[in-house]
């Protein structure tokens, strides 16, 4: 199993452009999580999906949308970057347990 | 919602000695509190969690101590090691919520 993987690994964006990030499970979890991680203020999830098809916002949901369209991958999308914007992104699933596994991450730089 | 505090934010010890980081919780129906350990440029991996229905949970040199009157949670380490540097992370969760609230984070160095 290859557990939680997340692509890209790096990123540089210019302010206003847009991209996606995509993570995907081979564990056949319901529910799958994005969080940003900053200096100091540890890891604040932005949205989550408890199933295939859904999606709800978490703490920090504005300037993202996010899709889960099939249930082993979500989208996090950036629709138009800002340098607010600039984090690792980790995703993050879970079986019914509470338990959360984590991928390798996604630098993200917004000039 | 729920927030979590955890203290100190950051923590030297000398290798062999103990290390403890607190963690503060305000939603009395949470009842999951896991802690996460992050290496520098890694991902966070789960090392111990506890549910309310106990008090204390020990793995090895690691353990967990829950006072659900108080609404705290503590990381203790024992005999710490080299390898022990690095980011630790508590958090909390409502059973059916399926969402973690995690704290600021502990940087956490094991001096030889």
């Amino acid at each position: 199993n290859a557990g939680v993987t997340q692509t890209p690994k790096f990123r540089v964006l210019k302010t206003g452009q847009s991209m996606t990030l995509l993570c995907a499970q081979d564990m056949n979890h319901e529910y799958m999580y994005w969080y940003r991680q900053d200096p100091g203020m540890g890891l604040r999830l932005i949205h989550y999906s408890v199933g295939e098809g859904t999606t709800a916002k978490g703490e920090v949901p504005d300037g993202y949308n996010v899709s889960r369209l099939k249930k082993q991958n979500f989208l996090l999308g950036l629709e138009s970057a800002a340098p607010s914007q600039t984090s690792v992104y980790f995703c993050a699933s879970s079986p019914h347990t509470d338990t959360q596994y984590f991928g390798p991450g996604t630098r993200l730089t917004v000039l | 919602g729920e927030n979590v505090e955890q203290h100190p934010s950051t923590l030297s010890v000398q290798e062999g000695d103990s290390a403890v980081i607190k963690c503060t919780y305000s939603d009395s129906a949470s009842n999951y509190f896991p802690w996460y350990k992050q290496e520098l440029g890694k991902r966070p991996q789960l090392i111990i969690d506890i549910r309310s229905n106990v008090g204390e949970k020990k793995d090895q040199r690691i353990a967990v101590t829950l006072n659900k009157t108080a609404k705290h949670f503590s990381l203790h380490i024992t005999e710490t090691q080299p390898e022990d540097s690095a980011v630790y992370f508590c958090a909390a969760s409502i059973q059916g919520a399926q969402k973690l609230v995690f704290g600021q984070g502990t940087r956490l160095t094991i001096n030889p």
